[in-house]
């Protein structure tokens, strides 16, 4: 098991770029989320998602996109970087429930 | 106010000694979740608890549902423990975070 696997694990962009910031998890987790975490700051949910098919706004959605068109793949869009976007990304995923939560080792990106 | 509130926000400890952090949360939740983060960003699941108390190797969680409070204690404290340590509380399909206890073990 490779657990969550997110790429790339550093980028930087220019403004006004697009990318995407991949995510896949092979535990077949129902839930997977994208949160991004500023310095000093505790995680804030960007969007997550209950199954394939099905995502949902979370606290901070302004700028991002998503997908899953699968169990396995949540990939996470910037359409117009933003220095505002600055951050390192986190994805997690974790099997409906009260359960454990499994955690990417982030994307630091760096927009300029 | 945030739903999660941990403290304290920093904490210096010498090795050996006895340390504890705090949460508090002001939502009902099904489930409480402590994490670590080391320096280099990876974080991981410590302890997932919906009542009383969970104990492994020196760490301990405890949760008391009815005063929403919960407390991650590390016993004889090791340079090793030097991380960031989240608090997070399941509601619904979510997680929400609290803004992390910054704990550094001295030698």
């Amino acid at each position: 098991n490779a657990g969550v696997t997110q790429t790339p694990k550093f980028r930087i962009l220019k403004i006004g770029q697009s990318m995407t910031l991949q995510c896949a998890q092979d535990m077949n987790h129902n839930y997977m989320y994208w949160y991004r975490q500023d310095p000093g700051m505790g995680l804030k949910l960007i969007y997550y998602s209950v199954g394939a098919g099905i995502t949902d706004k979370g606290e901070v959605p302004n700028g991002y996109n998503v997908s899953r068109s699968t169990t396995e793949d949540f990939p996470l869009r910037l359409e117009l970087a933003a220095p505002s976007q600055t951050s390192v990304y986190f994805c997690a995923s974790r099997q409906q429930g009260n359960t454990e939560a499994f955690f990417g080792q982030g994307t630091r990106l760096t927009v300029v | 106010k945030n739903e999660v509130e941990q403290s304290p926000q920093n904490l210096t400890a010498q090795e050996g000694e006895f340390i504890t952090i705090n949460c508090s949360y002001s939502v009902g939740i099904s489930a409480l979740h402590w994490l670590q983060q080391h320096p280099g960003g990876g974080i991981v699941s410590l302890f997932m608890l919906s009542s009383g108390k969970k104990k492994h190797g020196r760490l301990i969680a405890t949760i008391n549902i009815q005063e929403k409070h919960s407390s991650l204690h590390i016993t004889a404290s090791h340079p090793r423990d030097s991380a960031v340590y989240i608090c997070a509380v399941g509601a619904g399909n979510k997680l929400t975070f609290g803004g992390g206890t910054r704990v550094l073990v001295k030698p």
